[in-house]
């Protein structure tokens, strides 16, 4: 069965700090990974998938088969980056996503 | 346009009562999804409709539990016999079509509350 895994509930870094957000995933087929974040009092959204392989709002994620990773990552943290993070595995079989526990990212100034 | 909606936006029951969750989906998306997240939990998936049809209910945890989407648009999530166990946020999500590359855009959610 396919599994998501996120190790840190919160992670607490300074203003301009780098960012690393882990995320380890378990899947028998081709994963397609994403990241959703909820900025507080919104509603979940797409940060970015790791097909894209692009950078949005300074986040990038690589996906790593061999590790099974899709850790997402910021060189330099802003305030406005304060919030939920879940990392996500679409399963094509039931067309679903399969969401990890989340880490809230908070940024101090 | 309109994102997701649901309604209501909050629900309190008392337990062995029978709840109706609504959610709308955006104009002229086929897929919708309904998850269930618990305190200090991701989303977990319920069920997925492509059109009317459930195409995958295996997220459903018993029988207390059924989805509609007669139309092919407005879809109700109906809760049985309420349980302490089912109170969480409910979250609707819709896509243009099924499939990874649709990405799935999530309703504010429904928080029931079963005392």
């Amino acid at each position: 069965a396919q599994r998501v895994t996120q190790p840190e509930k919160l992670l607490s870094v300074f203003k301009g700090a780098p960012v690393e957000l882990k995320c380890n995933y378990s899947y028998s087929g081709s994963p397609e990974l994403f990241w959703y974040v909820q900025y507080s009092r919104q509603r979940l959204q797409l940060l970015l998938r790791h097909i894209s392989r692009e950078s949005i709002k300074g986040f990038t994620a690589d996906l790593n088969k061999g590790e099974t990773s899709f850790h997402l990552k910021k060189p330099f943290a802003q305030e406005e980056d304060s919030a939920m993070y879940y990392c996500a595995l679409f399963t094509g079989g039931g067309n679903k996503l399969t969401f990890g526990t989340g880490t809230q990212l908070k940024v101090e100034l | 346009g309109a994102g997701v909606s649901q309604t209501p936006s909050n629900k309190v029951t008392e337990k062995g009562k029978y709840v109706e969750l609504r959610c709308d989906p955006i104009s002229g998306h086929t897929a919708l999804y309904w998850y269930r997240q618990s305190l200090g939990q991701g989303p977990e998936f319920l069920i997925y409709f492509q059109g009317t049809g459930a195409a995958d209910d295996s997220g459903l945890p018993n029988d207390r539990f059924f989805a509609v989407r007669p139309e092919g648009s407005v879809s109700t999530l109906k809760i049985q016999r309420t349980e302490r166990g089912d109170s969480a946020v409910y979250l609707c999500a819709s896509s243009l079509r099924q499939g990874w590359i649709n990405e799935q855009f999530f309703g504010p959610g429904t928080r029931l509350t079963v005392l």
